[in-house]
């Protein structure tokens, strides 16, 4: 079975740009995560969704920050403009529900210069 | 800020047994998780614990809780080079979010 999959995997933008990350959560997960990972830190979470609806983005800085999941399974989490301090791993997790274990994807490293 | 406390770096020689330790902060977690990240890659899924439980053993994995101290261990048998790497405490309370500690950094030296 394929895991979480996020692609790129490294970014490196100047600041000021935009950058999109993608991913496509395990097959049948309905519940797709966001998180921030800076260095040296255990992962944050960004947001939340069930489905296609997102359930909790109380954590996400809606002024530059912005993610989509239009039919329920993949999502894109969007930068705009991307700042200096937004340099760090986000990763992608889905689970089958929102209680259930959370699977990790590989993470897209990004460097804002 | 983190509720869940992690060491930060444990040496441990090739062979011998590694324990890390981690304690939590919410006494209703439902579930408690140990989860690997190797250089460059996501978290892993090692094992995981149920609140009701004390132990849970896995191969070369046992985690032990300690629910009256909030204290959660991983212990790896036998480690091994593959094993080194950052290893993640987290807690889940009731609801779905998970709280991670800051990551345990082990060293595996021949």
């Amino acid at each position: 079975e394929a895991g979480v999959v996020q692609s790129p995997r490294y970014k490196i933008i100047e600041k000021k740009q935009p950058v999109a990350f993608w991913c496509n959560p395990i097959s049948g997960h309905n519940t797709l995560y966001w998180y921030l990972q800076n260095l040296g830190q255990g992962p944050e979470l960004l947001i939340r969704y069930e489905n296609e609806e997102a359930v909790d983005d109380s954590q996400l800085p809606k002024d530059r920050f912005s993610a989509e999941r239009l039919k329920g399974v993949d999502s894109t989490l969007k930068i705009q403009p991307a700042e200096l301090g937004d340099s760090a791993v986000y990763l992608c997790a889905s689970s089958l529900g929102e209680t259930e274990t959370q699977y990790f994807g590989p993470g897209t490293r990004l460097l804002v210069l | 800020g983190e509720d869940v406390e992690q060491s930060l770096f444990l040496s441990v020689r090739e062979g011998d047994s590694s324990v890390i330790n981690c304690t939590y902060t919410d006494s209703s977690s439902t579930y408690l998780y140990w989860y690997k990240q190797e250089p460059g890659a996501g978290l892993q899924l090692l094992t995981y614990i149920f609140s009701n439980m004390d132990m849970k053993q896995d191969q070369r994995l046992t985690v032990l809780l300690n629910k009256k101290d909030k204290h959660l261990s991983l212990r790896i048998a036998d480690t091994q080079t593959g094993d080194s790497a950052i290893y993640f405490c987290a807690e889940r309370p009731n609801d779905y979010k998970l709280s991670f500690g800051a990551g345990t950094t082990v060293t595996v030296r021949a």
